[in-house]
């Protein structure tokens, strides 16, 4: 079955420190998002990406962050200048043009110290 | 914005009993309604999901209802198992797969052997 790549699992950054947050969506699908979730706490959205560019994006999504498909495989998430806050696991994830419903990656755990 | 809430936060069963859980959506425009289950250190996982042209669905043990005047749907599991054990998520968006997830607060579900 078709899995959407998140790369690395876990990631430990000093604050202030910029990160990049890789993933590989399934091939044939054309909408990528950005997920996080504090421990213990429920998924929020970050951001969705569709025809290079974004199209919808929450509140959380602010000028420290921003999206890229530096190619045809790969979508990723940056993190300019990180702080204690935004430790949490992200989760990339992908659909079809048809409305088949997300696929999720496994995450990339993000700690901030 | 969309807000979901569910409920219970927390669920134990015995192994063969049924499971309900039950989600509220304030945002009438929300015509998806996909239910996820999440593993520990996993990234959430599609389960069952229902548009809200259909008032239920049924995948085996698993079968989703919804209620669109009331705003509110649910997730059955009957016979229970302990692979079952896992959090589950209800979420709701304005469009099938492409428009951005609102997430419950998760249900921990603990199946009994």
């Amino acid at each position: 079955e078709p899995e959407v790549t998140q790369t690395p699992s876990h990631q430990v950054t000093q604050m202030g420190q910029e990160v990049i947050l890789r993933c590989v969506p399934i091939s044939n699908h054309l909408y990528f998002y950005w997920y996080r979730q504090i421990l213990g706490q429920k998924v929020e959205f970050l951001v969705s990406f569709y025809n290079n560019e974004i199209s919808e994006k929450s509140e959380i999504f602010d000028d420290q962050f921003s999206v890229e498909r530096p190619d045809g495989s790969n979508f990723t998430l940056k993190i300019r200048s990180t702080k204690l806050e935004d430790s949490a696991m992200y989760f990339c994830a992908s659909s079809a043009a048809g409305g088949s419903g997300y696929t999720f990656g496994s995450g990339t755990r993000l700690t901030v110290v | 914005g969309e807000n979901v809430e569910q409920h219970p936060s927390t669920l134990s069963v015995q192994e063969g009993d049924s499971a309900v859980i039950k989600c509220t959506y304030s945002d009438s425009a929300s015509n998806y309604f996909p239910w996820y289950k999440q593993e520990l250190g996993k990234g959430p996982q599609l389960i069952i999901d229902i548009r809200s042209n259909v008032g239920e669905k049924k995948d085996q043990r698993i079968a989703v209802t919804l209620n669109k005047t009331a705003k509110h749907f649910s997730l059955h599991i009957t016979e229970t198992q302990p692979e079952d054990s896992a959090v589950y998520f209800c979420a709701a968006s304005m469009g099938t797969g492409r428009r951005a997830l609102t997430f419950g607060s998760g249900t921990r579900l603990q199946v009994q052997p």
